[in-house]
């Protein structure tokens, strides 16, 4: 059985750095075709995916955010972190991780998900 | 702004059948493979098709997808009022290289 969490803290404030963790069991990030993405979703807003990290170590971000995105895996600990710079208000959101899944040549599919978490974003 | 495009909502009766598209273009749906998700409101994504008309283990029949040239849909036929949700559709962009979501459909069971 697939299964993923989130941790982290619920609250940041504005210009701090936000990290956070998803660890994750019933597969393991060494195996061909396993990778693990963050997605956020703002109250009452659509998804938005963030980042992604593949079993090679190869890495992906949205272009909007980059700048101030880092994804890294642990796969002893079977843990993906991301790191957020610059906070604001405005990236409030749910955040989940997710496992994506892909056969050789395609770019798979989120097929299991954690629970989320919210990050609220105040002074 | 999302570069996929699906109505903000669709309603039908029980035991109807409802259509969800998902407009894109080549560099997304027109050269990768189109993946579903359903959202109950206080939840999780769920995946319900990948790889445009796949339903995972689990999911019901009733759920079909499909897709032609920079199109795709989501069909749910046999309407029920668990069937209220919000429905993304998700595909990778070679521009972007990356994953992109629509905007999300609310499907409203009258």
């Amino acid at each position: 059985q697939v299964t993923l969490r989130e941790s982290g803290p619920a609250l940041v404030k504005p210009t701090q750095t936000l990290t956070l963790t998803c660890t994750f069991s019933g597969f393991s990030l060494s195996t061909s075709g396993m990778s693990v993405s963050w997605i956020r979703q703002p109250p009452g807003k659509a998804l938005e995916w963030l980042a992604l990290i593949h079993w090679d170590d190869d890495k992906y971000y949205s272009t909007s955010l980059k700048t101030r995105l880092t994804i890294s895996k642990d796969t002893s600990k079977n843990q993906v972190v991301l790191t957020m710079t610059s906070m604001d208000p405005v990236d409030t959101a749910t955040y989940y991780c997710a496992r994506l899944t892909a056969v050789a040549g395609t770019n798979g599919y989120f097929d299991s998900w954690g629970q989320g978490m919210l990050v609220t974003v105040s002074s | 702004q999302s570069v996929l495009t699906q109505p903000p909502s669709v309603s039908e009766a029980p035991r109807q059948r409802v259509t969800i598209s998902c407009s894109g273009s080549s560099s997304n749906i027109g050269n990768n493979a189109v993946n579903w998700y359903q959202q109950v409101p206080g939840k999780a994504p769920k995946l319900l098709i990948y790889y445009d008309d796949l339903r995972p283990s689990g999911v019901s029949d009733r759920f079909s997808g499909s897709k032609s040239g920079t199109s795709a849909s989501l069909a749910i036929s046999g309407l029920q009022s668990e069937d209220e949700a919000d429905y993304y559709c998700a595909a990778w962009d070679d521009s972007l290289n990356g994953p992109v979501f629509g905007p999300g459909t609310k499907v409203t069971v009258l």
